[in-house]
């Protein structure tokens, strides 16, 4: 089973400061794909950034980018210059990748979250 | 793109009453998701469908939960009866798979149900 982990249930950050968020995560897979989503007050599940496990380039859109480790099942999310707007929840999100067509495939394994509260 | 469609947005409906919730997919779509998320244990994957046939229900809490996908535009979540420990929000989200696994899904809006 894959399991996901944050173990930062809140965090705050001044803003237009930087912010690390963490994600470990447990799989036996080798080929996979790894996700972060921002849920703000408005609940509505908004996908940030990924990162396919095969590249070991590290994801980045715009202010957001992320620090993928493989070897230590590590995929943290900074967020630069942060923004009010960037007040939300953010889940860490594991997918398998393979062409085997079991029940597992195309399912998400969420963690349980980091609530981010950015400061004026 | 109207995104993935849910209704209602909220529910407040009587213990024992049925509860039908109501999710219209990404047209292209062929991978169907819904989630309850609660305080208590975060998101949970109740069932999956692809191709509208459902693959992985071990989810599904007990007996009292249904879903069905009639055709590749339409979902509905049922709970018959309900209870108040049913209280959550409940996501339905779709994809496109195989792409799916690259581009993860697409959420809507979820429902917010309250069981009084």
């Amino acid at each position: 089973a894959q399991t996901v982990t944050q173990s930062q249930p809140e965090m705050s950050v001044q803003e237009a400061e930087t912010v690390t968020l963490s994600c470990t995560y447990d799989t036996s897979e080798n080929n996979y794909y790894l996700f972060w989503y921002k849920q703000p007050p408005s609940r509505q599940m908004i996908l940030v950034i990924r990162q396919e496990a095969y590249k070991q380039q590290n994801a980045t859109e715009n202010r957001f980018s992320v620090n993928f480790q493989k070897a230590a099942k590590s995929f943290s999310l900074k967020i630069s210059d942060s923004q009010l707007g960037d007040t939300a929840m953010y889940f860490c999100a594991f997918m398998k990748s393979s062409s085997d067509r079991g029940s597992t495939l195309g399912r998400l394994y969420f963690g349980r979250g980091t609530q981010l509260t950015v400061w004026p | 793109d109207a995104g993935v469609i849910q209704s209602p947005r909220h529910e407040v409906t009587e213990m024992g009453q049925e509860v039908t919730l109501r999710c219209k997919p990404i047209s292209g779509h062929n991978s169907l998701f819904w989630y309850r998320q609660t305080m208590m244990r975060g998101l949970e994957l109740l069932i999956y469908f692809n191709n509208n046939v459902p693959i992985d229900d071990s989810g599904m809490p007990e007996d009292r939960f249904s879903a069905k996908m009639p055709n590749a535009s339409f979902s509905t979540l049922k709970i018959q009866p309900s209870e108040p420990r049913d209280s959550a929000v409940y996501f339905c989200a779709s994809s496109f798979t195989p792409n799916g696994q690259r581009y993860g899904y697409t959420f809507g809006s979820g429902t917010r149900l309250t069981v009084v």
